[in-house]
């Protein structure tokens, strides 16, 4: 069974740009978070949602956004890059149950120059 | 809200020896915690899980047991190889308090074995 995949791998963007990065989830999971892993800030909670609706956001501002489409699969765009938002981004997915594991992605590098 | 306390690193062992990485958490009511591994380069993979007081979660000679009365999650092995090697990121979801469903991750400790 497949795992969580994401796409691209790696992504270069210069500063002001967009980015959309995609993530597929372990089929039958209806749940996917997007996490940040930036250089020595460890992983920061970015955005969950669930059966199409965002249930839940982390602290950071709202030109990062996404979605999730009818078959769970997700995307998230960042807009208006800014040097700092060069980071690992990690997508995950689960079954909706309080506690259940969430299982991750390898990630996509974005790389803002 | 909920959150994770670990051990910052780094931390050098050579191979062979004893491994303790502690964890602690707050949360309200009962959560689900977990280790997750990160090896060079390559996203996360969850290592072991424990979802009530007193369970042990094992994988791959890695053990740690939940601890109600004191928080804690410790992570063990009794003899780390050099494959070892990686950064570890304890983490909880769950619990009464906020959104229950989504990860709380400890910053996560690095750990270089050497042969």
């Amino acid at each position: 069974e497949a795992g969580v995949t994401q796409s691209p791998t790696h992504l270069i963007k210069t500063r002001g740009q967009q980015a959309t990065l995609r993530c597929s989830p372990i089929s039958g999971h209806t749940s996917v978070y997007w996490y940040q892993q930036a250089l020595g800030l460890g992983l920061q909670f970015l955005l969950w949602y669930d059966e199409g609706e965002e249930r839940n956001r982390g602290n950071f501002p709202p030109r990062f956004s996404g979605r999730q489409f009818p078959n769970y699969s997700s995307e998230l765009n960042v807009n208006a890059l800014e040097l700092e938002d060069s980071a690992l981004y990690l997508c995950a997915s689960s079954l909706l149950s309080v506690g259940n594991t969430i299982y991750f992605g390898e990630g996509s590098w974005l790389t803002v120059v | 809200g909920n959150s994770v306390t670990q051990m910052e690193g780094p931390v050098t062992l050579s191979e062979e020896a004893f491994l303790t990485i502690n964890c602690t958490y707050t949360a309200t009511g009962y959560p689900s915690l977990f280790w997750y591994v990160q090896y060079p380069g390559e996203g996360l993979q969850l290592l072991l899980k424990a979802t009530k007081a007193d369970d042990k979660g094992s994988n791959k000679g890695f053990e740690a047991t939940y601890r109600k009365e004191t928080t804690s999650f410790h992570l063990e092995k009794g003899s780390v190889q050099v494959s070892d090697s990686a950064v570890y990121f304890c983490a909880l979801s769950g619990g009464s308090g906020g959104s229950n469903y989504k990860l709380t991750f400890g910053k996560g400790t690095l750990l270089t074995v050497n042969p």
